[in-house]
């Protein structure tokens, strides 16, 4: 069991629609990401959050929105997406003020989103 | 931009055999290197965590090396078991604070 949780594990939603993925850990760690996954392909990181505040911001559209309401949660927030942004969506988390933590990433199972 | 490779994207090796993964980065400037595996539909599972300055890291049946001078990582696999079967993935992490991914390698061990 992985100690990084996503919610929900697939999602399948309209280009019009809005929905938003979870992830949570209780290991007390102060950096999460978000990382996207195309079928055969390595994960790309999206964003990155230290001590709740977005540090990294990889050019990603802002159909997807991130926020951070709290040390363990983090949420994704989805509108307006393409057919292409169907992928897994893997949610991490690491020790340590991010980005120049020395400790390994924890990673969940991942969101598989697909847009219709 | 950093780019990482790894070598073979795929490998198929009858149980118990040794086996070598490859992790092959194009700037050495990285502050450490974490080995992965994936299993399918799955997220990532961390095996190994190199830090820049250290040369090698060993966790059971696994041992990885490091090399940053040449741009080189290696997972060794002892005594390979068909539950070793599963994608490896390489990532490192740059004293720029960015993150990358490599090609990753398929493995599968035969029973």
């Amino acid at each position: 069991d992985t100690e990084v949780t996503q919610t929900p594990k697939h999602l399948v939603m309209g280009m019009t629609n809005k929905k938003s993925l979870k992830c949570e850990q209780h290991m007390g760690h102060r950096a999460m990401y978000w990382y996207k996954q195309k079928a055969k392909k390595p994960p790309e990181l999206m964003f990155v959050y230290s001590y709740e505040k977005l540090s990294i911001n990889e050019s990603v559209p802002s159909r997807f929105s991130p926020e951070c309401p709290n040390s363990s949660l983090l949420n994704l927030h989805l509108h307006a997406l393409q057919p292409e942004d169907s992928a897994l969506y893997l949610c991490a988390s690491s020790q340590g003020p991010a980005p120049w933590s020395n400790q390994p990433q924890h990673f969940g199972d991942g969101t598989r989103l697909s847009i219709l | 931009k950093q780019e990482v490779t790894q070598i073979p994207a795929a490998l198929s090796v009858p149980e118990g055999e040794n086996l070598v993964l490859n992790c092959s980065f194009t700037d050495s400037a990285i502050y450490n290197l974490q080995w992965f595996r994936q299993d399918p539909g799955k997220g990532l599972t961390s095996l190994l965590l190199i830090q820049s300055s250290q040369r090698e890291q060993t966790s059971g049946r696994l041992n990885a090396s490091l090399d940053k001078s040449s741009g080189r990582s290696t997972l060794y696999i002892a005594a390979s078991q068909p539950g070793d079967s599963a994608t490896y993935l390489c990532a490192v992490r740059n004293t720029g604070n960015q993150f990358y991914f490599g090609t990753g390698t398929s493995l599968t061990v035969i029973p």
